[in-house]
């Protein structure tokens, strides 16, 4: 089974800097894709980044990046230079292999405050 | 190209009812999913198809709860008869092929309140 742990329930970080939003997983799956979503108070599901089990380098989207350290079964989001409209919640997630079928696990989501 | 739609986007319905959700993925997605979001439980997989066919229905909590995919661009969730502990937001999301690569979009969801 699939397990998508975010341990920060709220982060707050002031705008400009940068903040690291944790999430570590478990699973089985040889192959597997972690996600992020943020999910601002209007309430929509927004994709962020992906980042493959088997990609070498970690996935950049803009002001998005994915730490990524497989042996230690991490998926840090990175967001460089917080802005005000960045204030949402975030969830980790993953998809795995066909035996665990195709469907996204969600950690519980960190709900961050960037602050003027 | 148009993201997933769902509607209606809010609803609030008395106890007993029937209350009946759509969704319309997008275009060339063959995966759709539903998913329930409620503070407590956070976001749980309900039902999805492939190729308008149900794969993996463990995770609708009970005979009230139905879910059908007549087509390739049009599914519905109904729940019948609603009870109050049934409000929550109701996402539809869909992806273009199954594999742990691709991404899964969702729509904007459904709130309901049943009361």
């Amino acid at each position: 089974a699939q397990k998508i742990t975010q341990t920060q329930p709220g982060m707050f970080v002031q705008e400009k800097e940068a903040v690291t939003l944790d999430c570590t997983y478990d699973t089985s799956d040889p192959s597997y894709g972690l996600f992020w979503y943020k999910q601002p108070s209007s309430g929509e599901m927004i994709f962020l980044i992906y980042q493959g089990s088997y990609d070498q380098q970690n996935a950049t989207e803009g002001r998005y990046s994915l730490n990524f350290q497989k042996a230690r079964k991490s998926a840090n989001l990175v967001i460089s230079a917080s802005q005000l409209g960045d204030s949402a919640m975030y969830f980790c997630a993953m998809r795995g292999s066909p035996d665990s079928g195709y469907a996204l696990n969600f950690g519980k989501g960190t709900s961050l405050l960037v602050t003027p | 190209d148009a993201g997933v739609i769902q509607s209606p986007r809010h609803e609030v319905t008395e106890m007993g009812q029937e209350v009946t959700l759509r969704c319309k993925p997008i275009s060339g997605h063959d995966y759709l999913f539903w998913y329930r979001q409620t503070m407590m439980r956070g976001l749980e997989l309900l039902i999805y198809f492939n190729n308008n066919v149900p794969i993996d229905d463990s995770g609708m909590p009970e005979d009230r709860f139905s879910a059908k995919m007549p087509n390739a661009s049009f599914s519905t969730l109904k729940i019948q008869p609603s009870e109050p502990r049934d409000s929550a937001v109701y996402f539809c999301a869909s992806s273009r092929t199954g594999g742990s690569g691709n991404t899964i979009y969702f729509g904007e969801g459904s709130w309901l309140t049943v009361v």
